[in-house]
């Protein structure tokens, strides 16, 4: 297996534009989560998902940031509008169950000018 | 839900040296524990892991302490290597949520010739 993979790796995007990152965790794991980084914050939980349903959002900062997974595949996480302070790289991770790793993303970097 | 400490910011150690690196967690009921390594530039990984029906694993230069009854646990390098240079998250779970976790705040380590 690939792995968890992301896109973009990067991407720079102007205030107010609509901005989608994608994952796609590993075959056969149920659980996935995004994350996002900044050195102020570290890692924080925004969203997790079991067997495609989401199970808590708590982290979701407002309501510009939604996200969704269609099929145990893929999963986007979208802002919109996008603001500066929403710059960070976010990691999309995946785990097969319970109190177990949690297998990280190379993540993307977001930068919003 | 669970709150995590870790401690720390950062730590600066001479090659051969160990290093140590501490987390408090808040709920008692939680139980899985994993230590993650993220280089710079790249996704965090797993590095070991701990559960609390035990209180210490080793896997050669690395070791994990747990402290169920003060709620604490601790990651120990020995011998460290400049190549053991890297942000240290420590990590615990939210007790009944499967899969959720809540990460520190990350130990920046340096190992120094």
């Amino acid at each position: 297996d690939a792995g968890v993979i992301q896109s973009p790796r990067h991407e720079v995007t102007e205030m107010g534009q609509e901005v989608t990152l994608r994952c796609k965790p590993i075959s056969g794991h149920n659980s996935l989560f995004w994350y996002r980084q900044t050195m102020m914050r570290g890692l924080e939980l925004l969203i997790y998902f079991n067997n495609n349903v989401p199970i808590d959002d708590s982290g979701m900062p407002e309501d510009r940031f939604s996200a969704k997974m269609p099929n145990a595949s893929f999963s986007t996480l979208k802002i919109q509008p996008s603001e500066p302070r929403d710059s960070a790289v976010y990691f999309c991770a995946s785990n097969p169950g319970q109190n177990t790793e949690a297998f990280f993303g190379q993540g993307t970097r977001l930068t919003v000018v | 839900g669970e709150n995590v400490e870790q401690h720390p910011s950062t730590l600066s150690v001479q090659e051969g040296d160990s290093a140590v690196i501490k987390c408090t967690y808040s709920d008692s009921a939680s139980n899985y524990f994993p230590w993650y390594k993220q280089e710079l530039g790249k996704r965090p990984q797993l590095i070991i892991d701990i559960r609390s029906n035990v209180g210490e694993k080793k896997d050669q230069r690395i070791a994990v302490t747990l402290n169920k009854t003060a709620k604490h646990f601790s990651l120990h390098i020995t011998e460290t290597q400049p190549e053991d240079s890297a942000v240290y998250f420590c990590a615990a779970n939210w007790p009944g949520t499967a899969s959720k976790l809540t990460f520190g705040t990350g130990t920046r380590l340096q190992v120094t010739l």
